[in-house]
């Protein structure tokens, strides 16, 4: 069956480069998420990325898709203590069934 | 633009009780999903819907839990006879039919049963 797993938990200094990692194993994963969840709210999508894609950009944040591997990562630049939240690594087959399978997510820990 | 909208955000009931969860798509939305978020896990899928139908119910458990999508107004998640076990965090999404990749999600709704 569809499994995503992630690290429990990640710090790191203001200022310093974050790098948050997912690993999958279903083959047929389409769309791989990123999603942030701060406490007692819901979660926003930050960025996607399509399976026949390698890298995805977007400001100060980095998506690296390692399909052989099955390997997702999330790269945030310049990390701020506003970055301090969960983050949850999500994929779906997308064709047929729709749903998104999440991770458990990472928290991140931001120290000034 | 309005986000996705869920009511109550917070909600408690008693055991055997029934918890009734709202949800407004965002404008334009057709699709609707409910996810459930036990305390320090991630998402678990429940239920997909579209206007009058429910397209994958897989995640659902098979007894107290319905869900519904009508023409007009909100889709509600429905929970009879709650026990403690249903105390969680119910999240609800939508997606627009031209962009079924993206699913943006509401707030939540905290369910905390007595």
């Amino acid at each position: 069956g569809e499994d995503v797993e992630q690290s429990l938990f990640l710090s790191v200094r203001e200022g310093d480069s974050s790098v948050i990692n997912c690993t999958y194993t279903d083959s047929s994963s389409t769309y791989l998420y990123w999603y942030k969840q701060e406490p007692g709210a819901g979660l926003q999508l930050l960025t996607y990325i399509f399976s026949n894609m390698d890298m995805k950009q977007d400001q100060r944040l980095t998506v690296l898709l390692n399909k052989k591997d099955k390997h997702l990562s999330l790269r945030i630049a310049d990390t701020q203590t506003g970055d301090s939240a969960i983050y949850f690594c999500a994929e779906t087959a997308y064709t047929g069934r729709r749903a998104l399978t999440f991770g458990s997510g990472t928290r991140l820990q931001v120290q000034p | 633009n309005a986000g996705v909208m869920q009511n109550p955000r917070h909600l408690v009931r008693r055991r055997g009780q029934e918890a009734r969860l709202r949800c407004s798509p965002m404008k334009g939305h057709s699709h609707v999903y409910w996810y459930r978020q036990l305390p320090e896990e991630g998402l678990k899928f429940m239920v997909y819907l579209q206007k009058e139908n429910i397209i994958d119910e897989s995640g659902m458990p098979k007894e107290r839990f319905s869900a519904e999508f009508p023409k007009e107004g909100p889709s509600i998640l429905r929970i009879q006879q709650v026990v403690r076990g249903d105390s969680a965090a119910y999240f609800c999404a939508s997606s627009p039919w031209d962009r079924q990749e993206t699913q943006y999600f509401g707030p939540g709704t905290r369910l905390l049963v007595l």
